[in-house]
């Protein structure tokens, strides 16, 4: 069936570069979604990436996507304690008609 | 503010009794989604309306749940006779087009 793996706890310093990985198993995919949860928050949508993509940036934020994979990265530049959150990997199929959650990772932010 | 919002944002209730939550959509946007989400992980799809007709529900959502969207516009979201497993967050999201969906702030049930 549709399963979303990542990992569940990332620490990284200050200033350095973060990457959240992510797999999944299902090779009808069409939209890969990274959703950012933080404390009492409800998710927000950071930025997905269409299936026929394997690279999308936005500001501090690049996603890579290796369909042959079925790997998933989201890498956050210049780290800052306002990113101290939980970070939701992401699928759906062509229709979009549901979204398949991965646990979430959370990332920690050390001086 | 023009986001999707839910109410109550908490409820606290005894096993056995109903309960309703609503979820207002963005306006126009004709796709409305129910999950829930449980402590550390991540949510659920529970069940999906395009307008008020409800196109796919989850193995999850048992018959003691019931959703409608009855034009098309808000949501609720019922849970009769409720078990302490039910205790969660139920969120809310829409989405103009079905690959961008816009969530909710939440509605986290206690069952008691």
């Amino acid at each position: 069936g549709e399963d979303v793996e990542q990992s569940l706890f990332l620490s990284v310093r200050e200033g350095d570069s973060s990457v959240i990985n992510c797999t999944y198993t299902d090779s009808s995919s069409t939209y890969l979604y990274w959703y950012k949860q933080e404390p009492g928050a409800g998710l927000q949508l950071l930025t997905y990436i269409f299936s026929n993509m394997d690279m999308k940036q936005d500001q501090r934020l690049t996603v890579l996507l290796n369909k042959k994979d079925k790997h998933l990265s989201l890498r956050i530049a210049d780290t800052q304690t306002g990113d101290s959150a939980i970070y939701f990997c992401a699928e759906s199929g062509s229709s979009a008609s549901k979204i398949i959650f991965g646990s979430g990772t959370r990332l920690s932010i050390r001086p | 503010d023009t986001g999707v919002s839910q109410d109550p944002r908490h409820k606290i209730t005894k096993r056995g009794q109903n309960v309703t939550f609503r979820c207002d959509p963005i306006s126009e946007h004709n796709r409305l989604y129910w999950y829930r989400q449980t402590l550390g992980q991540g949510p659920e799809f529970l069940t999906y309306f395009q307008n008020e007709a409800q196109l796919e529900k989850s193995r999850l959502l048992s018959d003691r749940f019931s959703a409608e969207r009855p034009k098309g516009s808000f949501s609720t979201l019922e849970i009769q006779r409720t078990e302490q497993g039910d205790s969660a967050m139920y969120l809310c999201a829409s989405s103009p087009a079905g690959y961008e969906q816009f969530f909710g702030p939440g509605t986290r049930l206690t069952v008691l």
